[in-house]
């Protein structure tokens, strides 16, 4: 079952303008969210991370938000550069063992 | 600090042969996960270990197996391959505790089954 669901498998935006991806989760029970980045041919790499006790966390042009009522999480990239230009997924670890839950993954393209 | 190392990176197998991949974590972390990508279906999610034991496993047939040696390196094992199993596969260490923590992953294998 797809505890953590990433609607849109693709995304393109103009360098500059501001890129929202968005996903959703489906376990209440989450409590600790992360974002990863992955470029092809590489792994993933961790991007940003909110807490559920948090419905805001920013780190530079990264900023994550978090609806717990809606069950939905967004990363909003400010402003948008070509190099964003990846597979971005979002992930949930369960309050036990390491068994994250990934989404499926949106491909955001920063046109230049 | 060293990342994640994953070999091969590449590797070309025919059905119904077998393949081993191998991890390396970072130094220090003591929980190795492995993780399957196949375009469309994200990152799917094998089977974990900590201290040389199993602690969780996803819903893969028993073909997949793995174990870790008390250096923390794992390797990962898939038997009587079929062509469903090409796929990029990807380690991903981590401290093991419970929670609130992040992954690092390796660059992966990327194993194709003609």
């Amino acid at each position: 079952d797809q505890q953590v669901k990433q609607n849109s498998p693709s995304l393109s935006v103009q360098e500059g303008r501001i890129s929202i991806l968005n996903c959703d989760y489906t376990n209440s029970m989450f409590d600790y969210f992360l974002w990863y980045k992955k470029y092809p041919a590489e792994g993933p790499t961790f991007l940003i991370s909110i807490s559920s006790i948090k419905d805001k966390n920013e780190d530079g042009r990264f900023t994550v938000f978090l609806n717990k009522s809606a069950k939905h999480l967004s990363l909003h990239i400010v402003p948008s550069q070509p190099g964003d230009s990846a597979v971005y997924f979002c992930a949930a670890p369960p309050n036990t063992g390491n068994q994250f839950y990934f989404g499926t993954g949106t491909s955001l393209t920063v046109i230049p | 600090k060293a990342g994640v190392t994953q070999t091969p990176r590449y590797l070309i197998k025919t059905r119904g042969q077998q393949v081993t991949l191998s991890c390396s974590p970072i130094s220090g972390h003591r929980s190795v996960s492995w993780y399957q990508q196949t375009p469309g279906q994200g990152l799917q999610f094998l089977f974990e270990y900590f201290s040389e034991t199993q602690r969780n496993k996803g819903n893969f047939p028993g073909r997949f197996s793995g174990r870790q040696f008390s250096n923390s390196r794992s390797e990962m094992n898939v038997s009587t391959l079929e062509l469903g199993d090409s796929a990029l596969y990807l380690c991903a260490s981590s401290l093991g505790r419970m929670g609130n923590e992040k992954l690092f992953f390796g660059s992966g294998t990327q194993l194709s089954v003609l």
